[in-house]
């Protein structure tokens, strides 16, 4: 089956512009991540939403960040006024559970690598 | 707060010989732990886990990585590299219901 997607691959912006970066989970999956992968980092947890829900955002720098998941399915991470800083590989996961249980796998995706000029 | 160390930045090894990659982690409970590979433009892909029971945890790809907990430590091991192993290896932490931390990183370089 289709694993976790993200969408675009690649973004380049302006510093001070808006940006949203997409994320597709696995099909049924209801819990979703996103991470930060800054260059020669690990990733750093950013949110968790479980079904429709936010239920973790204190991985979010600051209030320029923010991510939706409507539907409980697809996700959106935007960020506003984009900084110099902000440039990294954003990875997004999803795993199956209900409760999202520390048994948990997280199946992450290939990441969008933002570039802000 | 959990924290994982993995003190090798770059690690070359041969073709068909062993490799050992260190973790070290820092946690006050009993930690989940994991590692994960990175090949270049794609994502990260689960090799094993731990959660309990037997210290000794196989992998995919012939990998497998040991808890020791006297050592808080959760090495990966390979008895035999290929030149398709050559990647970026993430021991992580689990320590509440989804948050993982992860180490920096070790890159592996496998040479003919």
């Amino acid at each position: 089956g289709a694993g976790v997607s993200q969408t675009p691959s690649n973004k380049v912006t302006e510093k001070g512009k808006y940006v949203e970066l997409r994320c597709d989970p696995i099909s049924g999956h209801t819990a979703l991540y996103w991470y930060r992968q800054s260059l020669g980092q690990g990733p750093e947890f950013l949110i968790y939403f479980q079904g429709t829900g936010a239920a973790d955002d204190s991985g979010l720098p600051n209030d320029r960040f923010f991510a939706v998941r409507p539907e409980g399915s697809v996700s959106t991470l935007k960020i506003q006024r984009t900084e110099r800083g902000d440039s990294a590989v954003y990875l997004c996961a999803s795993s199956l559970s209900q409760a999202g249980g520390r048994a948990d796998t997280q199946y992450f995706g290939p990441g969008t690598r933002l570039t802000v000029l | 707060a959990q924290s994982v160390t993995q003190p090798d930045i770059h690690i070359t090894v041969s073709e068909g010989a062993s490799l050992e990659l260190r973790c070290n982690y820092s946690y006050g409970a009993t930690p989940y732990l994991f590692w994960y590979v990175q090949s270049p433009g794609q994502g990260l892909q689960l090799l094993l886990k731990y959660f309990s029971g037997d210290t000794l945890v196989q992998g995919i790809k012939g990998f497998e990585a040991e808890f020791k907990r006297s050592q808080s430590s959760f090495n990966l091991r390979k008895p035999s590299v290929h030149w398709s192993d050559a990647a970026e290896y993430f021991c992580a932490v689990g320590a509440s219901d989804y948050k993982l931390s992860f180490g920096a990183g070790t890159t592996v370089t496998v040479r003919a």
